[in-house]
């Protein structure tokens, strides 16, 4: 089956900045998730989405960072302004979810440089 | 703060021998753990999971071990090769976060 798939691979922009992340989940997985990893750390859960309702946001820093799943399928993920502080590899992963949060399948990721 | 956590951040192994991850976590609600690995510039890739009602469990050279009692987690692989070369991460699934990670280096 085809497996989690993350765009763009790689952006670079200036702080200050928009930038935008799409996923695409695994096909029926009804549960949905973003994670920023920065260097040499663990991934860190920025939100969960149940089809396309949002389980826990609690560590997204809404200031900045919003993210959407409006058919409960594909997801975006926004940073507006971007900070210095936000370069990192943001991981989209997918699960089944049911009938509790089950083993997710990551994307490679894409690699933010905020420069 | 971080439910999951890991005694170790780097262990370095002889081709051959055997590894042991180690891995605490705080919530005793969860009922449901993962390990992953992930290598450079790749996504966590799912390697072994274990469900409460276990003690432990078998795969393909790893072994997870699960002591409620003190909410302990371990990861162990047998006859490590350098392909295991990777950073593992413990999860668990009432919040899905992560620790720090271990990377394993492997040694020829």
């Amino acid at each position: 089956e085809a497996g989690v798939a993350q765009s763009p691979r790689y952006k670079i922009i200036e702080k200050r900045q928009s930038v935008a992340f799409w996923c695409n989940p695994i096909s029926g997985h009804a549960t949905l998730y973003w994670y920023q990893q920065i260097l040499g750390q663990g991934p860190k859960l920025l939100i969960q989405f149940q089809n396309n309702g949002v389980v826990d946001d609690s560590q997204l820093p809404k200031d900045r960072f919003s993210a959407e799943r409006l058919k409960g399928v594909d997801s975006t993920l926004k940073i507006q302004p971007a900070k210095l502080e936000d370069s990192a590899v943001y991981l989209c992963a997918s699960s089944t979810g049911l009938p509790r949060n089950t083993e997710a399948f990551f994307g490679q990721g894409t690699r933010l440089t905020v420069v | 703060g971080e439910s999951v956590g890991l005694h170790l951040p780097t262990l370095s192994v002889q081709e051959g021998d055997n590894s042991i991850i180690n891995c605490a976590y705080s919530n005793s609600a969860s009922d449901y753990f993962i390990w992953y690995k992930q290598e450079s510039g790749k996504g966590p890739q799912f390697i072994i999971d274990i469900r409460s009602n276990m003690d432990k469990r078998q795969g393909q050279r790893v072994t997870v071990l699960l002591n409620k009692t003190v909410k302990h987690l371990s990861l162990q692989i047998a006859a490590t090769q350098p392909g295991d070369s990777a950073v593992y991460f413990c999860a668990e699934n009432r919040d899905m976060r992560f620790g720090a990670g271990t990377r394993l280096t492997v040694k020829p």
